[in-house]
């Protein structure tokens, strides 16, 4: 199975920053990468697919980057609704797999 | 729009079984594959298997694939997933979610969750 491996675990930053989580693949995944937000008590949403494509309806602050086992999520101009956990998805190969999350809390 | 709404919760004893739905609409059923994701208390989702309605081919996680069973019924643009011989570490909140079909294996659209209880 690919192991995906996030840092940090959590972080807490304030309103307007600039915050970017790390993703790790244990083999090389391509751009098989997607990432999601999700709340408390809330279905996960898809924000970014194969690696840096920005999901429909997704603000363009949110961006995505890299390739092959290393991959970074960027939330540009941190708003209050953007503090959840962040959770990357490897869609290379099965069974698909997810890191542990990233929580983003207010400073 | 793009629904999928699942079941309610579920208290199950050790040993049995549970069965949630996900009736989808807003799109065509056979069009999309339905994955089903999991999630205990305070952990990382964990994928369990995804199904294509249009011919109801199925893939599990080998974690699952003794104890899952993953259809559908196209007449209802419903999937279903029956995990069994159920144990406490199953409880927790099973999510369906739709595949984009963007190659990535995406999920573009989730159900509202089910929580599953196993408790003696």
């Amino acid at each position: 199975d690919i192991q995906m491996t996030q840092s940090p675990s959590s972080l807490s930053a304030s309103v307007g920053d600039r915050v970017t989580i790390t993703c790790r693949a244990s083999q090389s995944i391509s751009s098989y990468l997607n990432w999601y937000q999700q709340k408390p008590g809330k279905a996960p949403k898809l924000l970014i697919y194969a690696a840096s494509s920005l999901q429909s309806g997704v603000p363009s602050g949110f961006s995505g980057g890299g390739s092959g086992t290393d991959f970074t999520l960027t939330i540009y101009n941190l708003q209050p609704e953007d503090f959840a956990t962040y959770y990357c998805q490897q869609g290379y190969s099965s069974p698909l797999t997810f890191g542990e999350g990233t929580r983003v809390e207010i400073k | 729009q793009v629904q999928l709404v699942q079941s309610g919760a579920e208290v199950k004893k050790p040993g049995a079984s549970v069965k949630v739905a996900c009736k989808t609409s807003g799109y065509t059923f056979t069009s999309h594959a339905t994955h089903w994701v999991r999630q205990a208390p305070g952990q990382r989702l964990e994928w369990m298997g995804w199904i294509n309605a249009a011919n109801g081919n199925t893939k599990y996680s080998e974690k699952f694939q003794a104890r899952v069973t993953i259809t559908s019924d196209t007449s209802a643009n419903t999937a279903y997933m029956e995990l069994s011989s159920l144990r406490s570490e199953d409880t927790a909140v099973y999510y369906c979610a739709r595949d984009k079909e963007g190659g990535y294996k995406e999920f573009d659209y989730w159900g509202q969750g089910t929580l599953v209880t196993v408790s003696s």
